[in-house]
């Protein structure tokens, strides 16, 4: 069964800093792996989409990267903004017919002013 | 493109009562997921559907949870009876092809 963690579950950074979420999964046999943002109250928002035959997709200040093979992923924001601050979640979509979207619990991130 | 649109958005009930979420996904997609958020976790899966069928319901509490999407388009999630660890919001997703996940809004229940 696939787990997904997210360390750290909370960060505060000042703003303009770059940082990195982590996300790590147990089982590599994935269809591709899912970045979202949720602010409170609010469902989740796609950031990025990276498949399986991919490394690491961009978009904006954002970047995110996957190694299958050591089961890890990582979000990475350039420049760091107070409008950034939210929960990070990330998310497996496992290979095979089922397709089960297993979640890690979210990482909190502040970006202080 | 209309995005995934969930009703209620926020209900409040008394244990050991009903209640139903309504969710109507994004026009074409096949894949319709229901999720339950408890604050401070990550979404879990209820159920699975891929048009009008069942995938995955194993983690669904059968005893008080039910689900179906007829005619493979919207989705209704119920209730009933509700205890108190049933607060929590409940998210469907719909899924397209290259497998990139759309989700509603949420229903925030409070169950008193």
């Amino acid at each position: 069964k696939q787990e997904v963690t997210q360390i750290p579950a909370a960060l505060s950074v000042p703003e303009g800093e770059n940082l990195v979420l982590n996300c790590s999964f147990t089982d590599s046999a994935i269809y591709n792996l899912q970045w979202f943002r949720q602010d409170p109250g609010k469902g989740l928002t796609s950031l990025l989409l990276i498949q399986s035959s991919q490394r690491e997709q961009t978009s904006g200040r954002l970047n995110a990267s996957l190694d299958k093979s050591s089961g890890r992923s990582t979000l990475y924001i350039a420049a760091s903004q107070p409008g950034d601050s939210a929960t990070y979640l990330c998310a497996a979509l496992e290979g095979g017919s089922a397709r089960q979207l297993t979640f890690g619990s979210g990482t909190q991130l502040t970006v202080l002013p | 493109e209309a995005g995934v649109a969930q009703s209620p958005r926020y209900k409040i009930i008394e244990k050991r009562q009903s209640v139903a979420f309504w969710c109507n996904p994004i026009s074409g997609h096949a894949t319709l997921y229901w999720y339950q958020q408890i604050l401070g976790q990550g979404p879990k899966l209820l159920i699975q559907f891929q048009n009008n069928g069942v995938v995955d319901d194993s983690q669904l509490p059968k005893d008080r949870f039910s689900a179906e999407r007829l005619k493979g388009v919207d989705s209704t999630l119920k209730i009933q009876p509700a205890k108190l660890e049933d607060s929590a919001v409940y998210l469907c997703a719909t899924r397209v092809n290259t497998g990139e996940l759309f989700f509603g809004e949420g229903s925030r229940l409070t169950v008193l």
